[in-house]
């Protein structure tokens, strides 16, 4: 599986967009690049999946370069409850099988 | 459509004794995988089951056991417990393998406590 980095924490307010951008320098031709998202004491939630170029859902969006070398997530106006942390991985869902590794995450913070 | 439960959610231990966790999936979902999370070593894969089979297998040792039952509900055992046991197991569910995608629905969790 592609080694994923991202910032350890980001900071943001009510309102904005934050974009929190993911490297995988030596991701294959057939990893997939899906964020998830965890609340405390919670399991974490699938936000969004893609290949290349944009995917938009009805919670964020993703954009991947056309070098596929990294990927960023967006999420137009964040709230308070946005607060989280955000995974990064890639992998071959057909060929790992349904085996997700996670990496340290992004600490979300978002204030008033 | 009910989500990943998992029971019991929370679970006192003492060294030594053993554990079983038990997950139920989304009806429908074949796939079930457990991961352990903690707070030095985050969230770690540690196996997987489809169609009563074990398909994957993370980094753990064999005192770390799980099984599949027909009607995809799943139970995790842990024996010989250790301190270092003390950990939030999550099960996730999914669809089968053919839909290429890494979409799982995780479960609340249990959290073990092993003193």
């Amino acid at each position: 599986l592609a080694k994923t980095t991202q910032p350890i924490s980001m900071d943001s307010y009510e309102g904005q967009e934050v974009n929190i951008t993911c490297s995988h320098n030596n991701i294959a031709t057939n990893d997939y690049i899906t964020w998830y998202q965890q609340f405390p004491s919670q399991g974490p939630r699938f936000i969004i999946q893609g290949y290349k170029t944009k995917v938009t859902n009805e919670v964020a969006s993703l954009f991947i370069p056309a070098d596929r070398k990294s990927s960023t997530l967006s999420l137009p106006r964040v709230s308070l409850s946005d607060t989280a942390v955000y995974y990064c991985l890639v992998g071959d869902p057909q060929r790992g099988g349904n085996k997700l590794t996670f990496g340290t995450g992004t600490q979300l913070k978002v204030e008033l | 459509k009910a989500g990943v439960t998992q029971t019991p959610r929370y679970l006192i231990k003492t060294r030594g004794q053993q554990v079983t966790l038990s997950c139920s999936p989304i009806s429908g979902h074949r796939s079930v995988s457990w991961y352990q999370q903690t707070p030095g070593q985050g969230l770690q894969f540690l196996f997987e089951y489809f169609s009563e089979t074990q398909r994957n297998k993370g980094n753990f040792p064999g005192r770390f056991s799980g099984r599949q039952f027909s009607n995809s509900r799943s139970e995790m055992n842990v024996s010989t417990l250790e301190l270092g046991d003390s950990a939030l197991y999550l099960c996730a569910s999914s669809l089968e393998l053919s839909t290429a995608t890494y979409e799982q629905y995780f479960g609340p969790g249990t959290r073990l406590t092993v003193t």
